[in-house]
């Protein structure tokens, strides 16, 4: 079946720096793939998507590319800020819109 | 656009009672809804997934009795937990999905967290 691996956390970063988080996923098919983010006490946001190989989502500085040569979707920002202290999710949707799998999360905080 | 509701955002109810969580999609139809489970630091863990119209069709080892799923419109679906009991406490996500827009996209409710004394 299908599966979401990201890199497991928590991750501490200061204020300012670049931030990558590792997704890799397994999956028949052309999945699209999304990254959602979750703060404190609410649902998720999807942050950015990509629906098929080689596509770049962007949204608010973050960014990450659908490779499928390495079956990857990292996430990166280039300079992170105080507010995107947050729980990042990976996930990817089957092409047939069946049920998505998720990563199991990565808590990210950021220090001034 | 793409708004969805949950009612209520925090429930606390005593042992033994039911408890009825709503989703809505505000501004579009959603053919499917799916409704979610979060323990504290933990992903997501998918209830079932429900269809305007049809059953819903649970995941392994959720009791169907005991989360009871309905969609009876193509906005709204309902979550009842019957005859809760402390371990059910949680958070309850929801998410809504219109492949008639062309897009595996699902959109999430802000959550409800039950508590059950």
């Amino acid at each position: 079946g299908d599966s979401v691996t990201q890199m497991e956390g928590p991750v501490t970063l200061s204020e300012e720096a670049f931030l990558t988080i590792n997704c890799t996923y397994t999956a028949t098919g052309y999945p699209s793939l999304f990254w959602y983010v979750q703060y404190p006490g609410e649902g998720l946001q999807l942050l950015l998507k990509a629906t098929k190989a080689d596509d770049k989502g962007s949204n608010k500085g973050f960014e990450a590319t659908y490779r499928k040569e390495t079956t990857s979707f990292h996430l990166e920002k280039g300079s992170v800020q105080v507010s995107d202290s947050a729980v990042y999710f990976c996930a990817l949707t089957p092409s047939h819109a069946g049920k998505s799998t998720f990563g199991d999360g990565t808590t990210l905080t950021v220090k001034p | 656009g793409a708004v969805v509701s949950q009612h209520p955002s925090r429930v606390i109810c005593k042992s033994g009672t039911s408890v009825k969580i709503e989703c809505r999609s505000l501004d579009f139809q959603a053919t499917t809804m799916f409704w979610y489970r979060q323990f504290p630091k933990q992903s997501l863990m998918l209830m079932a997934t429900s269809n305007e119209g049809s059953k819903a069709t649970y995941e392994q080892g959720v009791e169907k009795d005991k989360f009871l799923i309905n969609h009876a419109s193509l906005t709204l679906s309902t979550l009842t937990v019957t005859s809760a009991h402390p371990e059910d406490s949680s958070f309850y996500i929801c998410s809504a999905r219109s492949p008639l827009s062309g897009s595996v996209e699902q959109y999430f409710g802000p959550g409800t967290r039950l508590t059950v004394t």
